[in-house]
């Protein structure tokens, strides 16, 4: 079964500070996998995706993930942390039901900038 | 701003009601989904519908139900209410039925308060 796990529900970084954000998935089909960011008390917006096409995927604000099959692994990452990178991330992958698709959610991961 | 509207943006309600929670996609998207966010449960997939027609279903409860119009807006209707349906309930749309790596656009969010 298809399952994502987040390492930290929280993580604190300095501004300027490389941003590390662990994604680790399990799918019995090639993945598809997604990063979201949610600012507080607002929506889900997509950061990035991955969907099998260059393992280095690129966002928007500057964010990238990169996909390590051999780790089973997409982690989010930004050189400069800047404070208005503050929100909470959400790695997502692609799962099979019912001969449907699912989003499967990690737990999250909130991000604290540090001035 | 991703396109979805959702209304209301906040409910009130005792436990035993029932309230309709109602979502418009973005123009063009035949997907409808949603999502519920609560602390302990995280973010977890309730249904899908498509173009009309239930697509798929995550971990809907019985009391809860869900329908999208010809004009493709949707509905949840959640009955019977408790104290642990207390969270926030997300819709999102994305343009087709959900395919893989299709982009799923959220909308802001209803956050229900049951008391």
């Amino acid at each position: 079964a298809q399952s994502v796990t987040q390492l930290g529900s929280h993580v604190s970084v300095s501004e300027g500070a490389l941003v590390l954000l662990r994604c680790n998935y399990s799918s019995s089909v090639p993945p598809y996998l997604f990063w979201y960011v949610q600012y507080p008390n607002q929506g889900l917006q997509l950061l990035l995706k991955y969907t099998s096409a260059a393992t280095l995927v690129k966002g928007i604000n500057g964010f990238e993930a990169e996909f390590k099959k051999s780790e089973t692994s997409f982690h989010l990452t930004k050189p400069s942390a800047h404070m208005s990178d503050a929100a909470e991330y959400f790695c997502a992958v692609i799962a099979v039901r019912d001969s449907n698709y699912q989003l499967i959610w990690g737990a999250g991961t909130k991000l604290i900038i540090k001035p | 701003d991703s396109g979805v509207t959702q209304t209301p943006k906040h409910l009130i309600t005792a436990t035993g009601q029932r309230v309709t929670l109602r979502c418009s996609p973005r123009s063009g998207d035949l997907s409808v989904y949603w999502y519920q966010q609560s602390l302990d449960q995280g973010l977890q997939f309730l249904i899908q519908y498509y173009n009309g027609e239930e697509r798929a279903k995550g971990n809907i409860l019985e009391r809860f139900s869900a329908q999208q119009f010809p004009d493709l807006h949707s509905e949840l209707n959640l009955s019977s209410l408790e104290l642990g349906d207390s969270a926030l309930y997300f819709c999102a749309s994305s343009v087709g039925s959900g395919d893989l790596g299709e982009t799923q656009y959220f909308g802001p969010g209803t956050r229900l308060l049951v008391l």
